[in-house]
């Protein structure tokens, strides 16, 4: 069973930095592009950034680009978000999902349950 | 960058049949994907490639997609397919997945 288990999210002030982590399990993490998505409270999807197999080539929003970064490491079945200089927008819930295509354009078929981030004074 | 615009919501008696569109520029040429996400629960994949469905989707759920407007239909709606969906597409010119706006389905 696919399973996907984010961690490090809370309450930080403007300007800090967080990192999150996603934990993966249930099929072999080193052959999926990866990527973070974001919900911020009752508002729709946003996708932030995804990762390649074998973190070669990665791909960001642009709100995120220079402040955020996603990494992984295969030998640990891991997915982090590096997330610095953050604003009160990007408080969300942080989804880890799993790309599912052989490139980074296919579908995200698996999604963890997600991890809430709060950027406030 | 490309924009996926859907009706913010739509209402359907159970039974019925509900059609979902996602409207973006020559969208036909695009592969679209679409997302059920209920309250306080993770987004799952209910339509990918435009028209194909996972494992464990009933088939009431169909998609379709040409010209500018991709449509996730749902037949005899069920009060459990109350939902956000949410439609998808990779933007190759700006390498980023965009979501769309989503929409909110109301059963009757």
């Amino acid at each position: 069973e696919v399973q996907l288990v984010e961690s490090g999210g809370g309450l930080v002030q403007p300007g800090g930095s967080l990192r999150l982590s996603c934990a993966a399990s249930g099929f072999t993490f080193s052959s999926y592009w990866m990527s973070w998505v974001r919900q911020a409270p009752g508002k729709g999807l946003e996708w932030v950034a995804n990762i390649k197999q074998d973190g070669s080539e990665k791909y960001y929003v642009d709100s995120v680009k220079g402040r955020f970064t996603i990494s992984r490491d295969n030998a640990k079945n891991s997915l982090y978000l590096q997330m610095n200089s953050l604003r009160a927008e990007d408080t969300a819930v942080y989804y880890c999902a799993r790309d599912s295509g052989p490139a980074a354009a296919g579908p995200i078929d698996y999604w963890g349950q997600g991890t809430l981030v709060t950027v406030s004074s | 960058s490309y924009v996926l615009t859907q009706p913010p919501s739509v209402s359907v008696a159970p039974g019925k049949t509900a059609r979902i569109t996602c409207g973006g520029n020559n969208i036909g040429s695009k592969s679209v994907h679409w997302y059920q996400q209920k309250p306080g629960q993770a987004p799952v994949l209910v339509i990918y490639y435009d028209s194909d469905r996972p494992s464990g989707i009933p088939e009431r759920f169909s998609g379709s997609n040409s010209g500018n407007t991709a449509t996730l239909t749902i037949s005899r709606v069920e009060a459990g397919d109350e939902a956000d969906y949410y439609c998808q597409v990779w933007d190759s010119s700006s390498d980023l997945h965009v979501f769309g706006t989503g929409t909110k389905v109301t059963v009757l």
